[in-house]
């Protein structure tokens, strides 16, 4: 059974901790991402890697960073944590090459930033 | 069904009817579109698919419509059960490219 995996399923942190999400998939998938998950906002890209060491910014990068240094891993990183960044944070995987390519999805970390 | 605000848009639908789930798309380069259920606490999962050349394609009790003319997309699930209750969102795609742009979501409630 394929799977995606995330770190924590709840965190609380607090205003300017430095926060580690990790994300680890078992499929040998090429790409990763990272969403972000908000209540009539749907899913909002931050971050994707297409590849090892490589990473491209999604539609609301700012405050984010990322890291992929092995191919099943993909960290999300807030580097000092904010009120405004406390939301459900969805990591996926898929393959690449052309055509369609289905993303699976990890179940979820609820950040809150107190 | 598209958002309205921070409000997500809701369809109450009795056990055992159909369902009709909306959804206008955006990009017209688009031609892979997704429909993904999420169930309450947990993440997004895989329904079903259809690529532009066709414009309906059935899976079990469920089945995908593609307008390319007016960009909309329904899913229609046939005698709706409890477990269907979840947020669905559909996704569009353009093959190439590896980003998947996602609505806004609508939450089908089941009146028992």
């Amino acid at each position: 059974d394929v799977k995606v995996t995330q770190s924590s399923r709840y965190l609380v942190k607090r205003t300017g901790e430095k926060v580690f999400l990790e994300c680890v998939q078992d499929m040998d998938h090429e790409n990763m991402f990272w969403y972000r998950q908000d209540p009539g906002l749907g899913l909002r890209l931050i971050y994707f890697s297409y590849d090892v060491k490589m990473k491209e910014k999604g539609d609301i990068p700012e405050g984010y960073s990322v890291s992929r240094e092995k191919k099943e891993r993909f960290s999300l990183i807030l580097e000092s944590a904010s009120t405004n960044q406390t939301s459900m944070y969805l990591c996926a995987s898929s393959s690449a090459g052309l055509g369609v390519n289905e993303q699976f999805f990890g179940p979820g970390t609820r950040l809150t930033v107190l | 069904g598209e958002s309205v605000g921070l409000h997500l848009p809701t369809l109450s639908v009795q056990e055992g009817d159909n369902s009709i789930i909306n959804c206008a798309y955006s990009n017209s380069a688009s031609d892979y579109f997704i429909w993904y259920k999420q169930e309450s606490g947990k993440g997004p999962q895989f329904i079903i698919d259809i690529r532009s050349n066709m414009d309906k394609r059935q899976g079990q009790r469920v089945t995908v419509l593609l307008n390319k003319t007016v960009k909309h997309l329904s899913l229609q699930i046939a005698a709706t059960q409890p477990g269907d209750s979840a947020v669905y969102f559909c996704a569009e795609k353009v093959s190439s490219a590896s980003k998947i742009i996602f609505g806004s979501g609508t939450r089908l409630s089941i009146r028992p």
